[in-house]
């Protein structure tokens, strides 16, 4: 099957950090460029970033840039995102995303929760 | 950044009825414009792409138009289980890669 799994929301203060991962399955993984999106309880959806196939492209939000870092490892079909000095804006559902023919988005996972809190 | 407007925020409709639904650019896009249904408690699912190509498996009752600025998504009759919020997506300039705010379509 097709999919996408995310997984390593939960919660943390701020200014923490945290590591999302996000495995793959069904698909030649190396072969798609990923990203990941997120989404505020009750808001609309806000891309967080970008990597190419083999990972030699990498784009950022202007909202997590210098606090985010994206990573893949195609030998293990993962797809990660290490969060930094965390702020309560950044709670919300993180979904990781793949991209299709053009930059659309044609395969999202369940989305795992972040929320941060003290 | 392209920013992508979407209206109304609130669709009232009836099933069986017909729904549209507008978004626009606030720049010309081309036709690189994709929408998403998304259901509560559910993940984002692709429905159209390139303006009006429908992703696989999505029913021909939804159809996508437009090009530029301006874009619709139209659902010819709906079902019950179309009401769910829909967003519109740019992919012409890029990063970021910008949604609209969504539009939500509820039951008349």
């Amino acid at each position: 099957e097709v999919q996408l799994v995310e997984s390593g929301g939960g919660l943390v203060q701020p200014g923490g950090s945290l590591r999302l991962s996000c495995t793959a399955s069904g698909f030649t993984f190396s072969s798609y460029e990923m990203n990941w999106v997120r989404q505020a309880p009750g808001k609309g959806l806000e891309w967080v970033s970008y990597i190419s196939g083999g990972g030699g492209s990498i784009y950022y939000a202007d909202s997590v840039k210098g606090r985010f870092a994206i990573s893949r490892d195609n030998a293990k079909i993962s797809l990660c995102l290490q969060m930094n000095s965390l702020r309560a804006e950044d709670t919300a559902f993180y979904y990781c995303a793949r991209h299709g023919g053009g930059g659309y988005f044609d395969l999202w996972g369940r989305g795992t929760l972040v929320t941060v809190s003290s | 950044e392209i920013v992508m407007t979407q209206s109304p925020a609130t669709l009232s409709v009836s099933p069986g009825e017909r729904a549209t639904l507008s978004c626009r650019a606030s720049q010309s896009v081309s036709s690189n414009l994709a929408w998403y249904q998304q259901k509560p408690g559910q993940t984002p699912r692709l429905l159209i792409y390139g303006a009006s190509t429908r992703a696989t498996g999505i029913p021909a009752r939804f159809s996508g138009s437009g090009s530029g600025t301006e874009f619709t998504l139209t659902i010819s009759s709906l079902q019950s289980e179309d009401f769910a919020v829909y967003y519109c997506q740019q992919y012409n300039y890029w990063p970021p890669w910008t949604f609209g705010q969504g539009t939500k379509v509820e039951i008349k």
